[in-house]
């Protein structure tokens, strides 16, 4: 059975550039026809997709979001990765990594989640 | 962005209970909808994909139905732990989004 593990700083300070890695254990990070993701969640504003990228590296962003960050994989070590510049408060949340088929399916698989804390 | 709307936002409810959350879309996004239950500080889980595909392991009390703009997730007997939030979300097309969660408590 897949597993996801954030990891990555619990703490960044404005205007600097957050960066989270997710670990898969248990398929391959190239298993065919699978997205790899990020979503966070707000304790207001609620969850919101940040964007996902497939194993040949081809991504989607969230246009909210595009200009600030970059999603790229690692297949030799089974990761991918999120990074966010420029960061404010507003980027504060608990971000998760998660796996969907074929891009248009539900998450099936989640990673339990890694909060970060915009301040200085 | 197609913006999907739950409702309630919060319901209290009895274990037995039958319930109804609703979820509707802006736009047109044929069936591809899901909807995860969450509880505290855990992920959301997917209960049910493609607006009506039961997930494995999930119990059929749970089921979905709806396409186009309109969506409901029904439990037919609430179970003690079925007391959590439940979130829709679309999957028709980037940037995906999800509904701003139903509270469901327990009366």
């Amino acid at each position: 059975q897949v597993q996801l593990q954030e990891s990555g700083p619990g703490l960044v300070k404005p205007s600097q550039t957050l960066s989270l890695t997710c670990t898969v254990s248990g398929d391959s990070i190239t298993s065919g026809g699978y997205y790899w993701s990020w979503i966070r969640q707000h304790p207001v504003r609620g969850l919101e997709w940040i964007g996902y990228i497939y194993y040949t590296g081809s991504t989607f962003h969230n246009p909210s979001l595009q200009s600030r960050i970059d999603i790229s994989i690692d297949t030799s070590k089974n990761q991918f990765s999120l990074e966010v510049r420029s960061v404010t408060a507003a980027d504060t949340a608990l971000y998760y990594c998660a796996r969907t088929y074929a891009g248009n399916s539900g998450y099936d698989s989640w990673g339990q989640g890694t909060l970060v804390v915009v301040s200085s | 962005d197609i913006q999907m709307t739950q409702s309630p936002s919060s319901l209290s409810a009895s274990v037995g209970d039958r319930v109804t959350i609703t979820c509707r879309a802006s736009q047109n996004i044929r069936g591809y909808l899901n909807w995860y239950q969450q509880k505290p500080g855990r992920a959301p889980k997917l209960l049910i994909s493609a607006a009506s595909g039961l997930q494995d392991g999930v119990p059929s009390r749970f089921s979905g139905s709806g396409s186009g703009t309109g969506f409901t997730l029904t439990i037919s007997s609430l179970q003690p732990e079925d007391f959590a939030t439940y979130y829709c979300q679309q999957s028709y097309a980037t940037p995906q989004t999800f509904g701003q969660g139903t509270r469901l408590e327990i009366k």
